[in-house]
């Protein structure tokens, strides 16, 4: 069974300070992985994808994240932070008939 | 292009009661996925839809039932409510052949 993990439940950062939100996960063949994010009453929204090809993946609003196979992590990376980035973030394994299965989600609180 | 609309977005019911909740996907895809979403929790796959038929079911009780139309669209349909049903109800899309799915923002369901 395919599972992901979110080992913090919050992160806090200052604003323009790198922001890292950790994810590792655990699939019996190739990983199909995303990060989505969620603000407070909404649905996700689709941050970023791997799938195959470079380890480091580039998505939206300046996110990016990076695909270690040895590690078996896929963490999320942004270098300078906004306040309007505190949200709670997901990070997702896909199988191959399209069913995701998140983590349990990592708030970030990002302070001006 | 619309993405992908829920209805309705809050719904209060009661205990024993049976809800029906409504999806439709963005334009052109035709695989539409059910998620459950408890307070502080990432969201759990319920089931999915494709060519009107259900092609996976998560871990619920067939008290929850879906179904999906010629133009794809979707209904999750609750039985026999319980308090333990009160979350974020969120419905994806997605299209055979991509990678990404996309989410609407949401039924929010009390169950009192």
């Amino acid at each position: 069974a395919q599972s992901v993990a979110q080992p913090e439940d919050q992160v806090n950062v200052a604003e323009g300070n790198p922001l890292t939100v950790k994810c590792t996960y655990s699939v019996s063949g190739n990983p199909y992985l995303f990060w989505y994010v969620q603000y407070p009453n909404r649905g996700l929204q689709f941050l970023l994808k791997y799938i195959t090809g470079d380890n480091l993946v580039k998505g939206s609003y300046g996110f990016e994240a990076e695909f270690n196979k040895s590690q078996t992590s896929f963490h999320l990376k942004k270098p300078s932070a906004l306040v309007s980035d505190s949200a709670l973030y997901f990070c997702a394994v896909r199988d191959d008939d399209y069913k995701l299965s998140f983590g349990a989600g990592t708030t970030v609180t990002v302070r001006a | 292009d619309a993405g992908v609309t829920q209805s309705p977005t809050h719904l209060i019911k009661t205990r024993g009661q049976q809800v029906t909740l409504r999806c439709s996907p963005k334009s052109g895809h035709d695989t539409v996925s059910w998620y459950q979403q408890a307070l502080g929790q990432g969201p759990q796959f319920i089931f999915q839809y494709y060519e009107e038929e259900e092609r996976q079911r998560g871990n619920f009780p067939d008290r929850f039932s879906g179904h999906q139309f010629p133009n794809y669209s979707s209904e999750l349909n609750v039985n026999a409510l319980w308090l333990g049903d009160s979350a974020l109800y969120l419905c994806a899309s997605s299209l055979v052949g991509e990678t990404e799915a996309f989410f609407g923002q949401g039924t929010r369901l009390t169950v009192v």
